[in-house]
């Protein structure tokens, strides 16, 4: 099976714009979870979604956004980027979001605000 | 609160050596216990976890976990290290934080060196 693809691995913006990243689970996984990576923070939760809806959220402005689309593809949305939102951009899925099950994770989506 | 602690921002070891990396969590309920190791440029790769049953879980390219409940530790160990082992490694625990839905909660990572 394929792994989780992200896309784009990299972009670079500029404060104010939006931005928006996109996940594609493997096959069969309903669960995605988002995380943010950054050197300062480590790693942190941004949001968790089955079956097109939000779980869960992380402690995140509401700038920070997403949604999932019948195929659980997802994807997240920031607007009004920062400096601060620079980051590796980390999609995870698993199969039904339950808590034992293990999550994968795809190679990451770099921001750089400028 | 969940937590996860890893206390070593890094650790140097020799080619062939035990490979170590410490873990503790603190959790409400039962652990669910994960170690992920990310290589420059890459995303999280799945070494291992611990749900229930043994203590010593075994998992990918040769590492090992024990998990300790009075210790509340969950160290990640490989016997003989190769330079490729060089990376960051991370420990996390899952936990419910509703009904439904779940996320993981990772430590602050691990450097690992290997000189060969």
């Amino acid at each position: 099976k394929a792994g989780v693809t992200q896309t784009p691995r990299y972009l670079i913006k500029t404060r104010g714009q939006q931005v928006t990243l996109s996940c594609s689970p493997i096959s069969g996984h309903r669960s995605v979870s988002w995380y943010q990576q950054t050197p300062g923070q480590g790693l942190q939760f941004l949001f968790e979604y089955f079956s097109e809806t939000q779980r869960n959220k992380g402690n995140f402005p509401g700038r920070f956004s997403g949604r999932q689309f019948s195929n659980s593809r997802s994807e997240m949305n920031v607007s009004t980027l920062e400096l601060g939102d620079s980051a590796l951009y980390l999609c995870a899925s698993s199969l039904d979001g339950i808590v034992e099950e293990t999550q994968y994770f795809g190679p990451g989506t770099r921001l750089l605000v400028l | 609160a969940q937590s996860v602690a890893q206390p070593e921002d890094q650790v140097n070891v020799a080619e062939g050596n035990p490979l170590t990396v410490k873990c503790t969590y603190s959790v409400s309920g039962n652990p669910y216990l994960f170690w992920y190791v990310q290589y420059p440029n890459r995303g999280l790769q799945f070494l291992l976890k611990y749900i229930t049953g043994d203590n010593l879980v075994k998992g990918s390219y040769g590492f090992e976990a024990e998990f300790n409940k009075s210790q509340t530790s969950f160290h990640l160990k490989k016997p003989s290290a190769l330079v490729s082992d060089s990376a960051l490694y991370f420990c996390a625990v899952r936990h419910l934080i509703k009904a439904a839905g779940n996320k993981l909660t990772f430590g602050g990572g691990t450097r690992v060196l290997v000189k060969p």
